[in-house]
């Protein structure tokens, strides 16, 4: 599985906009780049995922360079409620068995 | 839909004692999985399942056993518990056809300390 490279920890001001990189120079053609967080004691869940194109939903932004060997997840304007570990995961687009594997993810702190 | 569930919440074993950790979803999801998170670090994946009667194996797979033999249910089992694997476990679901095969749902953890 191709590995991703992101920041250990991150900080935002409050309704400030927040780029979270992620670095994948060995990603395959058919890998899709997912997004999960995880809030304190609880479970990941789903943010955004993307191959090739720009994508926006409800809850981020993810926005992939030309060459997909990086991405970066924005969101808009940070909430207390947005403090969490994100992780940028690569997901075999072929052949797809479901699994995802996780690196150590961004520790993101947003200030008052 | 209750999504995925996970029992128990918290557990705390002996060394030696076995048990089981139950996860069941009702969202009819091929896909489901156990991952094991320690203080600290990032999710490892211990087993999976592509469904019913299909299991294998992921990052961290050694002292723990899975089945499945539903579709809903995927429990995994500790047959000899060791200190090493005081942990928070997260069970987890996906569809794995069309365009809902991008999200996978996960529980809300069950803690368990072997002392």
């Amino acid at each position: 599985d191709a590995k991703t490279t992101q920041p250990n920890s991150m900080e935002s001001n409050e309704e400030e906009p927040v780029h979270l990189p992620c670095n994948h120079s060995t990603i395959s053609g058919t890998d899709y780049i997912h997004w999960y967080r995880q809030l304190p004691s609880q479970g990941p869940e789903y943010v955004i995922h993307g191959l090739t194109s720009n994508v926006n939903n409800r809850m981020a932004s993810l926005a992939i360079a030309e060459d997909r060997k990086s991405s970066t997840l924005i969101l808009h304007r940070a909430t207390l409620r947005d403090a969490a570990v994100y992780y940028c995961i690569l997901r075999a687009g072929s052949g797809n068995t479901g699994k995802l594997i996780f690196g150590q993810g961004t520790t993101l702190q947003v200030k008052p | 839909n209750a999504g995925v569930t996970q029992t128990p919440k918290f557990q705390v074993l002996k060394t030696g004692q076995s048990m089981t950790l139950q996860c069941a979803q009702d969202m009819n999801h091929e896909y489901m999985s156990w991952y094991r998170q320690d203080p600290g670090m990032g999710l490892r994946l211990i087993h999976y399942s592509v469904g019913a009667g299909i299991t294998d194996q992921g990052e961290v797979p050694n002292g723990y056993n899975v089945s499945r033999s539903t579709t809903e249910d995927f429990p995994l089992r500790l047959l000899s518990a060791a200190p090493s694997q005081t942990s928070v476990y997260f069970c987890a679901s996906s569809s794995l056809s069309g365009r809902r095969d991008n999200e996978q749902f996960f529980g809300p953890g069950t803690r368990l300390t072997v002392l």
